[in-house]
């Protein structure tokens, strides 16, 4: 069974630009969840989808925002990006909402905000 | 915010056993123990996870105190391999946060 996937593998932008990030999960699995994570403040949740509906949210601004399609493929956009949003972003998939089976990361996608 | 605490570092000597110390001093009936790691430059992965009664798997061990106040990550042999940063983490079922909430985590260094 094929892993999670994230596309792209590495990504560089300006100030003020946006951007779009894409995951594809296991195959089966209906729930994506976001992390962000940075050396000050370590992995942080972003948020997670569940059926086409995002069913929980982290502490991060309006200008994160996400979706998921029927075929269970996620995408995280990034607005008016800030140089404190360069980080690795990593997505998880899991069969349920993730409260009861483990999560399967991602190698991630490593963003530089120049 | 995290509510588990852990040692910053770790060293071990491989093929030796580890322990893995992890405190969780609220936790509550409901919480479950999960243990993830972070090998260098990939994302984390799964180790093993627990509610009361000790858990083994082809990975590890997991050993909850009587009171679940703490509970121990233990890899039986340690391998180059296992170098990583293992994370300990509270994960409330009973609620609607399916999130997984990481603190800083246990760097563990393995020796030839």
């Amino acid at each position: 069974k094929a892993g999670v996937t994230q596309t792209p593998r590495y990504l560089i932008k300006t100030r003020g630009q946006q951007v779009t990030l894409s995951c594809s999960p296991i195959s089966g699995h209906r729930s994506v969840s976001w992390y962000q994570q940075t050396p000050g403040q370590g992995l942080q949740f972003l948020f997670e989808y569940f059926s086409e509906t995002q069913r929980n949210k982290g502490n991060f601004p309006g200008r994160f925002s996400g979706r998921q399609f029927s075929n269970s493929r996620s995408e995280m956009n990034v607005s008016t990006l800030e140089l404190g949003d360069s980080a690795l972003y990593l997505c998880a998939s899991s069969s349920t909402s993730g409260r009861y089976n483990e999560q399967f990361f991602g190698p991630g996608t490593r963003l530089t905000v120049l | 915010d995290a509510k588990t605490t852990q040692p910053n570092s770790m060293e071990s000597n491989e093929e030796e056993p580890v322990h893995l110390p992890c405190n969780h001093s609220t936790i509550s009936g409901t919480d479950y123990i999960h243990w993830y790691r972070q090998l260098p430059s990939q994302g984390p992965e799964y180790v093993i996870h627990g509610l009361t009664s000790n858990v083994n798997n082809r990975m590890a061990s997991l050993a909850i105190a009587e009171d679940r106040k703490s509970s121990t990550l233990i890899l039986h042999r340690a391998t180059l391999r296992d170098a990583a940063v293992y994370y300990c983490i509270e994960m409330n079922y009973g609620g609607s946060q399916g999130n997984l909430i990481f603190g800083k985590g246990t760097k563990l260094s393995v020796k030839p």
